[in-house]
């Protein structure tokens, strides 16, 4: 049972064009989302995040979106660079009065950014 | 603090033997989380510490897996009887009770491979 799914394996953008990259999820309990990176040979590394309360997070080149009703958030990256390929990973974590937080991953979409 | 460090990178084991891999998390990080990750998979959850208490742990974590976390410093992940099915990255996070962006800093992992 996926509850956080990222169903595009691979992406592929020019350098200097817009990447989107969207994760869809299905547990309501979720109320806090992260979007991290990961290069090869390393662990996971966070980039942004956006909590439910929000529909819109920016950071510099990255932006998340979040749609509660359509359970569906997206990263925007603009624009995009050659160092910005790697695989990205949506997760989420629920809700919860008890002390566990622990992040439930999606499959991962590889970004290629081609020069 | 150099961030959150894990020893070994790499094992290679024999079916039926134990291994145990070490994390090292970042100083004062009192949370910290052991996740497995497969071929084309996010990270799944193991096992959750909150200082030295162990407060959850996922289904994924059969009988053959014990981790510790003794003083509420580093912690080890030990399993027992490994089976080619082990053969994994093994990633441990950690992170502060009252980041707001419950943002977990990931570890490089130790890649297991049982032969």
């Amino acid at each position: 049972d996926q509850q956080v799914k990222q169903n595009s394996p691979s992406l592929s953008v020019q350098e200097g064009r817009i990447s989107i990259l969207n994760c869809d999820y299905t547990n309501s309990m979720f109320d806090y989302f992260l979007w991290y990176k990961k290069y090869p040979a390393e662990g996971p590394t966070f980039l942004i995040s956006i909590s439910s309360i929000k529909d819109k997070n920016e950071d510099g080149r990255f932006t998340v979106f979040l749609n509660k009703s359509a359970k569906h958030l997206s990263l925007h990256i603009v624009p995009s660079q050659p160092g910005d390929s790697a695989v990205y990973f949506c997760a989420a974590r629920p809700f919860s009065s008890g002390s566990a937080r622990q992040l439930t991953f999606g499959s991962g979409t590889q970004l290629t950014v081609l020069p | 603090d150099t961030g959150v460090s894990q020893d070994p990178r790499h094992k290679i084991t024999k079916r039926g033997q134990n291994v145990t891999f070490r994390c090292d998390p970042i100083s004062e990080h009192n949370r910290l989380y052991w996740y497995r990750q497969t071929l084309g998979q996010g990270p799944e959850f193991l096992t959750y510490f909150q200082n030295e208490a162990q407060l959850e742990k996922s289904r994924l974590l059969s009988d053959r897996f014990s981790a510790e976390r003794p003083k509420g410093s580093f912690s080890t992940l030990e399993i027992q009887r490994t089976e080619q099915g082990d053969s994994a990255m093994y990633l441990c996070a950690s992170s502060f009770d009252w980041d707001s962006t419950y943002e977990q800093y990931f570890g490089p992992g130790t890649r297991l491979t049982v032969t």
